[in-house]
């Protein structure tokens, strides 16, 4: 079965620290890649995606991903944490459009000052 | 833009009662998705649908669960008769294939069976 590995269930930084959130997939086919997030009490917003095309994406607030498909990875950077961050962050892939999302663990993001 | 809508936001009862969920898809998709999140297992598909129809519910976790469909703007997820490890968070999220592949989701119900 198709599955999402996030190492590190939680991650710690302090504000203007860089932010990385590791995802890895498990799949020969390169699936369609999301990253989402999720405030206290909220749905998931979506932070960015990746379906064709350029493999560095950006997104919302900052956040950036690049897809490498050699070591079936979509980290979420962000060079310079805020305080206005901390959520927790979810990766997720698709293999069709129109099919249910698969996801990870998610991380807890605690940004510090 | 409306988003997608689900009602109640919160939700308690007790073992034994109906519960009803709620969703409103955002205005044109045509797949729509429950999911439902806890601790325990993280966020898990429960069923999905493509313009109105079932298509996996596979996820569904036995009988006491059943998802309809009945037009473009409206479903329902409903459990008969909850029990206590029912208690989550259930979202629903939409879609518009093959036009998006991302999923846009609701704010969610939280839902306590005591």
């Amino acid at each position: 079965a198709q599955s999402v590995t996030q190492l590190g269930s939680h991650v710690s930084v302090s504000e203007g620290a860089l932010v990385l959130l590791r995802c890895n997939y498990s799949s020969s086919v390169p699936p369609y890649l999301f990253w989402y997030v999720q405030y206290p009490n909220q749905g998931l917003q979506l932070l960015l995606k990746y379906t064709t095309g350029a493999t560095l994406v950006k997104g919302i607030n900052g956040f950036e991903a690049e897809f490498k498909k050699s070591e079936t990875s979509f980290h979420l950077t962000k060079p310079s944490a805020h305080m206005s961050d901390a959520a927790e962050y979810f990766c997720a892939v698709s293999y069709q459009a129109g099919t249910a999302l698969i996801f990870g663990k998610g991380t807890t993001l605690s940004v510090s000052s | 833009d409306a988003g997608v809508i689900q009602s109640p936001r919160h939700e308690v009862t007790e073992m034994g009662q109906e519960v009803t969920l709620r969703c409103k898809p955002i205005s044109g998709h045509n797949s729509l998705f429950w999911y439902r999140q806890t601790m325990m297992r993280g966020l898990e598909l429960l069923i999905y649908f493509n313009n109105n129809v079932p298509i996996d519910d596979s996820g569904m976790p036995e009988d006491r669960f059943s998802a309809k469909m009945p037009n473009a703007s409206f479903s329902t997820l409903k459990i008969q008769p909850s029990e206590p490890r029912d208690s989550a968070v259930y979202f629903c999220a939409s879609s518009l294939p093959p036009k998006n592949y991302e999923q846009y989701f609701g704010p969610g119900t939280r839902l306590t069976v005591t």
